[in-house]
């Protein structure tokens, strides 16, 4: 029974234009979310969260937006460049602690 | 600046031998976890560790042993290696029920 879903195997967009990629989640006692962005040979990174007191955190080209009532949170990328090429994994972790739960992951490939 | 240090970062074993995964982390943080990625599956939760001394167990355990001697180093042991233990491991720390969690970058297991 996964927790976190992020439906959407794979996403393809141009240079410039935006990314969107999606994360739903069932465990109402998730209230914090994470996205790491990972390249092949490499770990994890880091790349940004929203607690669930926020609808939306943003940080340079990065927005993060959290539906708590669909249980749905969404990664918006403006404006994409070929360097966001990347495997984008939503995760999410419940009050005062450290576990993570992540999704399957999206391949975001951006064309120049 | 090290951050989180796996070793080795590539491994084939047979089937039955035993192995064990080294992690070291140098941000001084309590909280410290081993996940295992495989294709479709995202990350899983192995084992956590909130401090020197203290294990538990993650989401998919089985297989797997773990100990916390120092702050420092978390690692993983496979006891008896298995085919389905072919994975790519991480591991990962941070501070006391804070986020984000910072990784290492994977040890990739094959075994035969």
């Amino acid at each position: 029974d996964q927790q976190v879903k992020q439906n959407s195997p794979s996403l393809s967009v141009q240079e410039g234009r935006i990314s969107i990629l999606n994360c739903d989640y069932t465990n109402s006692m998730f209230d914090y979310f994470l996205w790491y962005k990972k390249y092949p040979a490499e770990g994890p990174t880091f790349l940004i969260s929203i607690s669930s007191i926020k609808d939306k955190n943003e940080d340079g080209r990065f927005t993060v937006f959290l539906n708590k009532s669909a249980k749905h949170l969404s990664l918006h990328i403006v404006p994409s460049q070929p360097g966001d090429s990347a495997v984008y994994f939503c995760a999410a972790s419940a009050r005062w602690g450290n576990k993570l739960v992540f999704g399957a992951g999206t391949i975001l490939r951006v064309k120049s | 600046n090290a951050g989180v240090t796996q070793t080795p970062k590539f491994q084939v074993l047979k089937t039955g031998q035993s192995m064990t995964l080294q992690c070291a982390q140098d941000m001084n943080h309590e909280y410290m976890s081993w996940y295992r990625q495989d294709p479709g599956m995202g990350l899983r939760l192995i084992h956590y560790s909130v401090g020197a001394g203290i294990t538990d167990q993650g989401e998919v355990p089985n297989g797997y042993n773990v100990s916390r001697s120092t702050t420092e180093d978390f690692p993983l042991r496979l006891l008896s290696a298995a085919p389905s233990q072919t994975s790519v491991y991480f591991c990962a720390s941070s501070s006391q029920g804070a986020q984000p969690q910072h990784f290492g970058d994977g040890t990739r297991l094959s075994i035969l």
